[in-house]
């Protein structure tokens, strides 16, 4: 089963600066069926990209997503208070697995 | 609009039975594969399973064989998770989402709002 670490396990930023989020699998993955979502609290998960680079409905466009092979992505170009929240990156492979999570904080 | 809404969250003793639903509306139901996922208090997300809401026929992730059970009213529009010989450690919320199959890498789009399930005596 590929296992995906994400690093850092939390990010201390200011408002206005930028937030690169990492996942690695743990073996050579698909990025088509990478995806990242946001987490706040007491929310649902809500669906940023998908096929590692492509945004979902109505995510703006400071969102991006980037890798390929094991090592992938999330960047934040400029955060904005409504951003600070968990990070999840997911594979979709034999099964189904989920990143453990980065917590974007404000610093 | 497209949603789903997951009915409330449920305080059970030990050895007890839940069953949670998903209501889906502002779409065709048996369009779209139904995920369900866990997430214990202060824990990340775990994939449970899904279930083809053509079909009704339900695949289980490695972990949740045996007391957990999908099931589908399609006339309804709603999927169910049945969680039998509740445990402490089954204390969670858990997620019904809707997959987008293939084309979109199988992500999750559409999210129900989630159901606490307390284990507790």
């Amino acid at each position: 089963e590929i296992v995906l670490t994400q690093s850092p396990g939390t990010l201390s930023l200011s408002p206005g600066e930028r937030a690169t989020l990492s996942c690695r699998a743990s073996q050579s993955v698909s990025g088509d069926y990478l995806a990242w979502y946001q987490q706040k609290s007491g929310q649902a998960p809500r669906l940023l990209i998908y096929g590692a680079s492509s945004r979902a409905t109505a995510i703006p466009d400071r969102f991006s997503g980037t890798g390929s092979g094991t090592e992938f992505s999330l960047t934040i170009s400029r955060l904005e208070t409504e951003d600070f929240a968990v990070y999840y990156c997911q594979h979709y492979g034999d099964s189904l697995t989920f990143g453990g999570g980065t917590k974007v904080e404000i610093k | 609009q497209v949603q789903l809404v997951q009915s409330g969250s449920e305080l059970k003793k030990p050895g007890a039975s839940v069953k949670v639903s998903c209501e889906a509306s502002g779409y065709i139901f048996s369009s779209y594969v139904m995920n369900w996922v866990r997430q214990a208090p202060g824990q990340g997300l775990e994939w449970m399973g899904w279930i083809n809401t053509n079909t009704g026929n339900p695949t289980y992730a490695r972990g949740f064989t045996g007391r957990f059970v999908f099931s589908l009213d399609t006339s309804a529009g709603t999927a169910y998770l049945q969680i039998n010989s509740l445990k402490a450690d089954d204390t969670a919320v858990y997620y019904c989402a809707r997959d987008l199959g293939y084309s979109h890498g199988y992500a999750f789009d559409i999210w129900g709002q989630g159901t606490m399930v307390t284990v507790s005596s």
